[in-house]
């Protein structure tokens, strides 16, 4: 039992470049997340699914976009990396009960130079 | 909207003492959790307590608890006997009991163990 994993676990980027990161649960987890943490601070949402197929945007969805093809993985897409899209990337995911935490994956570190 | 508030930036505690770290939070919601994080400097997040919005009694997890004080919209988690392990960011967040169940952090307190 894995949890949750996330690929890659560091990345360096050009500006305007295009990226994936893959966020895998092994739960059977109906939510998933994506959050960004930049520093001294907390996560923030970028976007989050509440099914297989269904996506809806967080608190700072710009410059994202995820899909949810399967209900084990949850990608979120840079397509044109900016500098402040640095930032250190979680994803989590959640069963329907409402006393569970939230799990979360150990994270990626992008940096858009 | 929801909003979580922690006051402390960071706090020093020499080892063995207890510590109590701030939050306060906002919401209209009448059903909600409240969840402690601790974040090591390798980064992970790590769950440490949660408490419902209808727990009468206060939730403890070995030397953690959490002083709910649902009048004041107040959820401090309280360490006992702190040890130099316990040196990590701590985050407070809250969780709406609907729809997506979507987690609202707030800021953050660094806390210090010093031997």
């Amino acid at each position: 039992n894995a949890g949750v994993t996330q690929t890659p676990k560091f990345r360096v980027l050009k500006t305007g470049q295009s990226m994936t990161l893959l966020c895998a649960q092994d739960m059977n987890h109906e939510y998933m997340y994506w959050y960004r943490q930049d520093p001294g601070m907390g996560l923030r949402l970028i976007h989050y699914s509440v099914g297989e197929g269904t996506t809806a945007k967080g608190e700072v969805p710009d410059g994202y976009n995820v899909s949810r093809l399967k209900k084990q993985n949850f990608l979120l897409g840079l397509e044109s990396a900016a500098p402040s899209q640095t930032s250190v990337y979680f994803c989590a995911s959640s069963s329907w009960t409402v006393t569970d935490t939230q799990y979360f994956g150990p994270g990626t570190r992008l940096t858009v130079l | 909207a929801q909003k979580i508030t922690q006051t402390q930036p960071g706090m020093f505690v020499q080892e063995k003492e207890a510590v109590t770290l701030d939050c306060t939070y906002d919401t209209s919601d009448q059903s909600y959790g409240l969840f402690w994080y601790k974040q090591p400097s390798s980064g992970e997040m790590i769950f440490l307590i949660y408490q419902g919005s209808y727990d009468e009694q206060n939730a403890t997890e070995g030397r953690y608890s959490l002083n709910f004080q649902k009048a004041r919209k107040s959820a401090n988690l309280v360490i006992s006997a702190s040890q130099l392990g316990d040196s990590a960011m701590y985050f407070c967040a809250m969780r709406e009991n609907w729809g997506a169940q979507k987690l609202v952090f707030g800021q953050g307190t660094r806390l210090t163990i010093n031997p």
